[in-house]
């Protein structure tokens, strides 16, 4: 079975401090793993996915098969990061996407 | 630039009614989704289709649920009856995969149904 577990259903931090909202997932195969976000009054949007091993918006995750994580990090939070982050997996030959619950990140001035 | 369209935004409706929703995919989006998210989790997929066929429904309960592409553009999800437990986000996103390329789902801004 598929399964995201995001164990923190809030975080707070301060401006300019270090973030990493946690992603555990459950799959035996090969998975996509993918971060969405949701910004207040706006549409759920992609944030980055591993296989383009990109940065976005200072955004790094990388995929660790051995932990089965796929933990979001940026080194310096900034006020508009404040949203709702939503970790998802898309199992091999699947394009289904399964969602975690969310994190709600709020970056305090 | 183009975006998934749902409508309505918001529906109130009783219990054991019927209701339906809207969705317009992006232009070119062969793939459509249906997703249901209540309140405090992730959305899970409800339908999925591949132009006008469907492709996964497992999630759907088909004694209540149907959605329907019938030319493979456009699509209607359908609850009747509605239950107190309906109540939650109706999502709808879209897809094109680029030759090669990776696939990337469009969300629309979702329809809120409360049933009372």
């Amino acid at each position: 079975a598929q399964r995201v577990t995001q164990p923190e259903k809030l975080l707070s931090v301060f401006k300019g401090a270090p973030v990493e909202l946690k992603c555990n997932y459950s799959y035996s195969g090969s998975p996509e793993l993918f971060w969405y976000v949701q910004y207040s009054r706006q549409r759920l949007q992609l944030l980055l996915r591993h296989i383009s091993r990109e940065s976005i918006k200072g955004f790094t995750a990388d995929l660790n098969k051995g932990e089965t994580s796929f933990h979001l990090k940026k080194p310096f939070a900034q006020e508009e990061d404040s949203a709702m982050y939503y970790c998802a997996l898309k199992g091999s030959g699947s394009e289904k996407l399964v969602f975690g619950k969310g994190t709600k990140l709020t970056v305090n001035p | 630039e183009a975006e998934v369209a749902q409508s309505p935004r918001y529906k109130i409706t009783e219990k054991s009614q019927a209701v339906a929703f809207w969705c317009d995919p992006i232009s070119g989006h062969a793939t459509l989704y249906w997703y249901r998210q209540i309140l405090g989790q992730g959305p899970e997929l409800l339908v999925q289709f591949q132009d006008e066929s469907v492709v996964d429904d497992s999630q759907l309960p088909k004694d209540r649920f149907s959605a329907e592409r019938l030319k493979g553009v456009d699509s209607t999800l359908k609850i009747q009856p509605a239950e107190l437990g309906d109540s939650a986000m109706y999502l709808c996103a879209s897809s094109r995969r680029l030759a090669g390329g990776p696939d990337t789902q469009y969300f629309g801004p979702g329809t809120r149904l409360t049933v009372l």
